[in-house]
């Protein structure tokens, strides 16, 4: 499989400001997500980051809180806006590759801290 | 929407133990993953198992889809083992969004 990146790896954010957390692979995609981990829980899909188009959003999640963008085949981002502490997770990218559209995966995370 | 339940919660073994996690969904489903989340965060694929058997090392899965669970079974477990288990499952055609389940986290002894 190719290699996702994410960036940055971790960040510790004040209150009400908001943060862009990248993901790129290396090669072309499929599809592409953004997953929220809030601490000692599962994971929760947030979108679908659909190229050149609006995400799709998971009920929950809204565009206002967290804008997803996703310029090109390899490359998205998501920004977690007016943070509040409830907003202190790991966030996930994942992607599904041309050749094996049924598995995803995940590239290693964001751990974001609001204080 | 479908449900997604995985025992035991927590499990603790002795290196070199043999362990079985389930995982129950509420729904028919098209696909389904293993993944292992080490202790940095990240996950790891184990196996890609929509149904029928798998085994890869001292790990091997089972999914009897008509009864709508998984079995992931760990042999000899080792230390390095340790992490959170989850299972994930998509019951919507074309659209590979998957639900995860409520994770088995693991720890072995040495």
């Amino acid at each position: 499989s190719a290699v996702i990146s994410q960036k940055p790896s971790r960040d510790i954010c004040q209150r009400g400001t908001s943060l862009t957390i990248q993901c790129q692979v290396d090669s072309q995609v499929t599809m592409m997500f953004w997953y929220r981990q809030q601490p000692g829980q599962s994971l929760t899909l947030i979108a679908t980051a659909n190229q050149g188009s609006e995400a799709t959003y998971e009920s929950g999640f809204v565009i206002d809180k967290f804008p997803i963008s996703r310029p090109n085949l390899t490359f998205s981002t998501l920004t977690v806006s007016n943070m509040s502490p409830e907003d202190s997770s790991i966030y996930l990218c994942s992607v599904t590759y041309l050749d094996m559209v049924y598995e995803q995966y995940f590239g290693p995370g964001t751990r974001l801290t609001v204080t | 929407g479908i449900q997604v339940e995985q025992s035991p919660p927590d499990l603790i073994l002795q290196e070199g133990a043999n362990s079985t996690l389930r995982c129950n969904f509420s729904d028919s489903v098209n696909n389904l993953q293993w993944f292992h989340q080490n202790p940095w965060g990240q996950l790891i694929n184990l196996f890609y198992i929509p149904s029928g058997t798998k085994q890869n090392g001292r790990l091997s899965a089972t999914t009897v889809a008509t009864e709508r669970y998984s079995l992931l079974y760990i042999s000899s477990s080792q230390t390095t083992d340790s992490g959170v288990y989850f299972c994930a499952v998509s019951s919507t055609s074309g659209t590979y969004k998957y639900i995860f389940g409520t994770g088995t986290r693991l720890k072995v002894l040495a």
